[in-house]
C-alpha cells in the first residue's frame, strides 16, 4: 500500500539554525513527489515537484532533495517568516492522485 | 493571475441543514479535486473530476456528499443534511492535466455543523 510518514511531527528552531525535514515514503513506482507549505487558513501552496532520485531543487532558503524512499526539505538560515506546516505528497505511475503525509509543523523563533 | 477560488470561508450551521461548497479552478486547468482536512485525518481525496466528468468519486463518506462540475470554471459539494462529523475544512484544488503536474489549492471552505 502506497504510503508516506513525514518526521518530525513539529519543530522549533531558532532563526539562522538550519535543519532538515523528512519524508519517507513507499509506492509503487513514483510518478512525482511534491512538498507543499501551509500557513493557517490557507490552503497548501506548492513548493517542489521531484521526479526521479538524486533530483534537487532549490527556492531561497528551501531545498529539496529526492532518494528512492525519502525526501528531505533543508532549511538554511531560516527566518520566522517560515514558520508553517510542510506538506509532503506522493503520486504512483499511472494514477492521478495524491497520497499525503500528516505534514511537519515548522516554527522559528527571532 | 488568479489562483483556486473558494466560497464560503467559513460556514455555520445546524445539523441536518443543506451545505454547498462552491469552487472556481484555475483557468485552462481541466482536472479539478475537492479534499476534506482534518487533525485526524490529514488531506483525504474525496472527488477527482476531469474534464468535468467525476472519474472517480470513492473517497466521498457517504450517500449524503455529491458533487458536481457542470462548466469547467465551477463545481460544487454539497452535503445534505450535515452532521456535526462533517466539520471539517474542504479544499478545492485544480491542475493543467492528471500527469505530474501540481495540483494548485484554495484557501479552503472551513465548515462547522452545530
Amino acid at each position: 500500500e502506497d504510503q508516506v510518514t513525514q518526521s518530525p511531527e513539529a519543530l522549533r528552531l531558532q532563526e539562522g539554525e538550519s535543519s532538515s525535514l523528512n519524508c519517507s515514503y513507499t509506492v509503487s513506482g513514483l510518478r512525482g513527489l511534491f512538498w507543499y507549505r501551509q500557513d493557517p487558513g490557507k490552503g497548501p501552496e506548492f513548493l517542489f515537484t521531484l521526479y526521479s532520485a538524486g533530483e534537487e531543487k532549490e527556492k531561497e532558503r528551501l531545498k529539496a532533495t529526492l532518494t528512492k524512499k525519502e525526501s528531505f526539505l533543508h532549511i538554511t538560515a531560516p527566518k520566522p517568516e517560515d514558520s508553517a506546516t510542510y506538506l509532503c505528497a506522493v503520486q504512483a505511475k499511472g494514477t492521478y492522485k495524491y497520497i499525503f503525509g500528516t505534514g511537519t509543523r515548522l516554527k522559528v523563533l527571532a | 493571475d488568479a489562483g483556486v477560488i473558494q466560497s464560503p470561508r467559513h460556514e455555520v450551521t445546524e445539523m441536518g441543514q443543506e451545505v454547498t461548497l462552491r469552487c472556481k479552478p484555475i483557468s485552462g486547468h481541466n482536472s479539478l479535486f475537492w479534499y476534506r482536512q482534518t487533525m485526524m485525518r490529514g488531506l483525504e481525496l474525496l472527488i477527482y473530476f476531469n474534464n468535468n466528468v467525476p472519474i472517480d468519486d470513492s473517497g466521498m463518506p457517504e450517500d449524503r456528499f455529491s458533487a458536481k462540475m457542470p462548466n469547467a470554471s465551477f463545481s460544487t459539494l454539497k452535503i445534505q443534511p450535515s452532521e456535526p462529523r462533517d466539520s471539517a475544512v474542504y479544499f478545492c484544488a485544480s491542475s493543467l492535466d492528471t500527469g505530474s503536474q501540481p495540483q494548485h489549492f484554495g484557501d479552503g471552505t472551513r465548515l462547522s455543523i452545530l
